[in-house]
């Protein structure tokens, strides 16, 4: 089955610079490639994502690329702000069914 | 419109008693999650269902886990003779089919003590 492996589990940036969390995934059939954000005490919220026919998407200040030869994906936020302090997991998904990886907690520092 | 919602949204019971988790998915969506959250960790997949049909159970972590779906609505999963280590956060999810994006809802916090 799929396996998804997010790195790193913590990561702490100054706020106005920039936030990289990058993901491999194992199936190579895997064609959708979301990203959730989950501040603390809520549920996850979409902030992004990715089909396997596109390299690159971009929304505002965050991003997402994707390596399906090497079967990596990255998630880029850039001029970090205090409210991007939160969990944030990436995911791959075959038709339905979407595995999470274990998640980062990113830290804007003030 | 309406979200996806769960009942309840906390839940005390003793060791070795069964409970029932529910969830209500947007109106029209066919598929629907369960995941669990334990404190401070990542959602791990319980199960998924596209109509009321379930094509991968594999996340169900023992034979004291079992979940329904009536059609393409509501959804219930219980846990029998629960354990303390089913104390944990169960997430239901959301969507409208054939990947895309998960609505959740906001969970249910169960305590067992």
């Amino acid at each position: 089955g799929e396996n998804v492996e997010q790195h790193p589990s913590t990561l702490s940036v100054q706020e106005g610079d920039s936030a990289v969390i990058k993901c491999t995934y194992s199936d190579s059939a895997s064609n959708y490639f979301p990203w959730y954000k989950q501040e603390l005490g809520k549920r996850p919220q979409l902030i992004i994502d990715i089909r396997s026919n596109v390299g690159e998407k971009k929304d505002q200040r965050i991003a997402v690329t994707l390596n399906k030869t090497a079967k990596h994906f990255s998630l880029h936020i850039t001029e970090t702000q205090p409210e991007d302090s939160a969990v944030y997991f990436c995911a791959a998904s075959r038709d339905d069914k979407i595995i999470f990886g274990k998640g980062t907690r990113l830290h804007i520092l003030p | 419109g309406a979200g996806v919602s769960q009942s309840p949204s906390n839940k005390v019971t003793e060791k070795g008693k069964d409970v029932e988790l529910r969830c209500d998915p947007i109106s029209g969506h066919t598929a629907l999650y369960w995941y669990r959250q334990r404190l401070g960790q990542g959602l791990e997949f319980l199960i998924y269902f596209q109509g009321n049909s379930a094509p991968d159970k594999s996340g169900l972590p023992s034979d004291r886990f079992s979940a329904e779906r009536t059609g393409e609505s509501v959804s219930t999963l219980t846990i029998q003779r629960t354990q303390q280590e089913d104390s944990a956060v169960y997430l239901c999810a959301s969507s409208p089919g054939q990947g895309g994006e998960q609505y959740f809802g906001p969970g249910t916090r169960l305590t067992v003590t």
